[in-house]
């Protein structure tokens, strides 16, 4: 299994700018989950889906952020209009949701986001 | 809300030596707790899950324990090898979420 694949691994863009991060998670699971790392707050959870649906995105910070998933092989998280707040590096993570106890998250290698 | 404490932060030890690693989260009603390795500009790899009705779990050099009722887990590392440096993250699950450490970094040195 090629593992959780995120896409870009560097994203650098000016301020005011749409970015899009692309996540495709390992077959077979069903719960996606999007991440936030800076060493200010650490790693802080942005939004969870399982079986495509949106079920936790209490951690979405502000209005700028979406994320969809359209199908259970794919997700994206978009900041329209990006800032340079936002700098920081995003991961994608996934898990077999069978029973909580055993929700193993497997993490992608991340995007490290830079907005200037 | 889950807090998720690990001491110390950062920790520096000749080659050889066994590796602890200290873990504390203040709601014991969790799912399972797991300890994960970051690489500088990696991800993280997932090492150990120990379910919430389990007391430890091993995997080679690594041992983990874990202490509900304390709040406590600890990862033990033995015969600590240049490779093993890195930061090392527990995070506790509650339901679906994870509630992370903000890590030890640990440093081997040969």
């Amino acid at each position: 299994d090629a593992g959780v694949i995120q896409s870009p691994r560097h994203e650098v863009t000016e301020m005011g700018q749409e970015v899009t991060l692309r996540c495709k998670p390992i077959s077979g699971h069903n719960s996606l989950f999007w991440y936030r790392q800076t060493m200010m707050r650490g790693l802080e959870l942005l939004i969870y889906f399982n079986n495509n649906v949106p079920i936790d995105d209490s951690g979405m910070p502000e209005d700028r952020f979406s994320a969809k998933m359209p199908n259970a092989s794919f997700s994206t998280l978009k900041i329209q209009p990006s800032e340079p707040r936002d700098s920081a590096v995003y991961f994608c993570a996934s898990s077999w949701e069978g029973t909580v106890i055993n929700n193993e998250q497997f993490f992608g290698p991340g995007t490290r986001l830079t907005v200037l | 809300k889950q807090e998720v404490t690990q001491i110390p932060a950062a920790l520096s030890v000749p080659e050889g030596e066994n590796l602890v690693l200290n873990c504390s989260f203040t709601d014991s009603a969790i799912y399972n707790l797991q300890w994960f390795r970051q690489d500088p500009g990696k991800g993280l790899t997932s090492l150990l899950l120990i379910q919430s009705s389990q007391r430890e779990q091993t995997s080679g050099r690594l041992n983990a324990s874990l202490d509900k009722s304390s709040g406590r887990s600890t990862l033990y590392i033995a015969a600590s090898q240049p490779g093993d440096s890195a930061t090392y993250l527990c995070a506790a699950s509650n339901d679906y979420k994870l509630s992370f450490g903000a890590g030890t970094t640990v440093t081997v040195r040969a």
